[in-house]
């Protein structure tokens, strides 16, 4: 009954492999969202899709690139993995804009040997 | 754009008493003023929110203050237990600026 479900929660990887993480949402949102939050423990936003449609595309490298096949899920595929990529990436959801409450999955964390 | 500061970064209080936490913010557009809650390992979750046409909520024992002149808005937690101990993040939201979360304040219940 997860509200907002991301696999894989763990993973491991070698430099300049790549890799994806899934997300699905069964609340009805129509909104979602990717965060990454380093060791530091910031969180910051990297996309948002409103019904499949890019509105917000942070600076991030295009090394990553977000993937909305239905509004109730939101891919994330990232190619050539670097060192500074690892970190816990979040995915999340909400009615409506950033004016609305966020539910978030419950991570993914992902290291980079 | 929004330019979010959280103090204090870190905050260690008795069990029993108070935590307050403040959020300050620079885009005066912002109308929704959220709090989220990050235990050890866990997922951010959302604890208390407010809007911009309301100065005070109160949700038990955690309670959110606004004060749009100023720009800011605490997040206020009576009678503190263990279960308290986390990183609290605000996140005010304005239609004109981007998604931005504080930088965090991570609070410790000492028994």
């Amino acid at each position: 009954d997860t509200a907002v479900s991301q696999t894989p929660k763990y993973l491991v990887t070698q430099m300049g492999n790549d890799k994806s993480i899934k997300c699905e949402q069964n609340l009805g949102h129509d909104t979602m969202y990717w965060y990454k939050q380093d060791s530091k423990k910031f969180l910051k936003i990297m996309f948002s899709y409103n019904n499949k449609e890019l509105i917000i595309n942070e600076t991030v490298p295009n090394r990553f690139s977000p993937k909305s096949p239905d509004k109730a899920h939101l891919n994330l595929h990232i190619n050539s993995l670097e060192l500074g990529d690892s970190a816990v990436y979040f995915c999340a959801s909400s009615q409506g804009g950033g004016n609305q409450p966020q539910h978030f999955g419950d991570g993914t964390r992902l290291s980079i040997l | 754009g929004e330019n979010v500061e959280q103090h204090p970064s870190t905050l260690s209080v008795q069990e029993g008493d108070s935590a307050v936490i403040k959020c300050t913010y620079s885009d005066s557009a912002s109308n929704y003023f959220p709090w989220y809650k990050q235990e050890l390992g866990k997922r951010p979750q959302l604890i208390i929110d407010i809007r911009s046409n309301v100065g005070e909520k109160k949700d038990q024992r955690i309670a959110v203050t606004l004060n749009k002149t100023a720009k800011h808005f605490s997040l206020h937690i009576t009678e503190t237990q263990p279960e308290d101990s986390a990183v609290y993040f605000c996140a005010p939201y304005s239609s004109a600026s981007k998604i931005i979360f504080g930088s965090g304040t991570r609070l410790s219940i000492r028994p």
